[in-house]
């Protein structure tokens, strides 16, 4: 159980697209979401945490408008690049969370490349 | 600020082997601490939290809060044990807020 899907696993954009990524919980109902980047070699880094029904908290040095998150349902959050550059390259991973106290789940992650 | 060291990034052991992966951390309030496991071409998945007391796999953390550390460890190490380990900190019954270490890649060697 608790299983989450992230889909794409890998998109490869021109440099200046915007590109969604999608996070599922398949067998449960998330009342919290999280987004994490990570770099090569380096941890994973909280960028924002979204409930459902409400704006996205993000950390702080992330750029709200640069990466818009959507939580519209209890199943469903996506996270979208606008006008991605080079440097937005990296992996993104979600995770979801039945409730508080409980453990989060972690989604395969997003491999995205700007050229 | 929260935040997790994890002093090895690689660390390599025989089968049959006790390893201990180490953490330490940095927080002012009361910590809830976790290890998170992440096997080749896997996704990241819960090992242990410290609040669960449990054994999962033959791995133990104890949270010790004198030397603010929750190192993982297990007598004797399997190959089926080889991954990346990270360690990660909330606050406890706050946001759960994960701040992960830099992690540790274990491998066992037959």
């Amino acid at each position: 159980g608790a299983v989450v899907s992230q889909h794409p696993s890998w998109v490869i954009c021109k440099s200046g697209t915007s590109v969604k990524i999608e996070c599922r919980s398949l067998d449960f109902q998330a009342t919290t979401m999280f987004w994490y980047r990570q770099f090569p070699k380096q941890s994973l880094m909280l960028m924002a945490t979204s409930n459902e029904g409400s704006k996205a908290t993000y950390e702080q040095g992330v750029e709200k408008d640069k990466f818009l998150i959507n939580h519209a349902s209890l199943t469903l959050s996506t996270l979208t690049v606008t006008s991605a550059h080079p440097e937005d390259s990296s992996f993104y991973i979600c995770s979801a969370r039945i409730v508080t106290n409980q453990p989060q789940h972690f989604g395969d992650g997003t491999r995205l490349s700007i050229l | 600020a929260q935040r997790v060291t994890q002093p090895e990034k690689l660390l390599s052991v025989f089968k049959g082997a006790p390893v201990e992966l180490k953490c330490n951390y940095s927080y002012s309030g009361s910590p809830e601490l976790f290890w998170y496991v992440q096997y080749s071409r896997q996704r990241l998945q819960l090992l242990l939290r410290h609040i669960s007391r449990e054994s999962i796999k033959g791995f133990t953390a104890d949270l010790n809060k004198g030397e603010t550390s929750f190192h993982l460890k297990k007598p004797f190490a399997q190959e089926e044990d080889s991954a990346m380990y990270y360690c990660a900190l909330s606050s406890q019954g706050g946001s759960e807020k994960l701040v992960f270490g830099k992690g540790t890649k274990l491998t066992v060697n037959p």
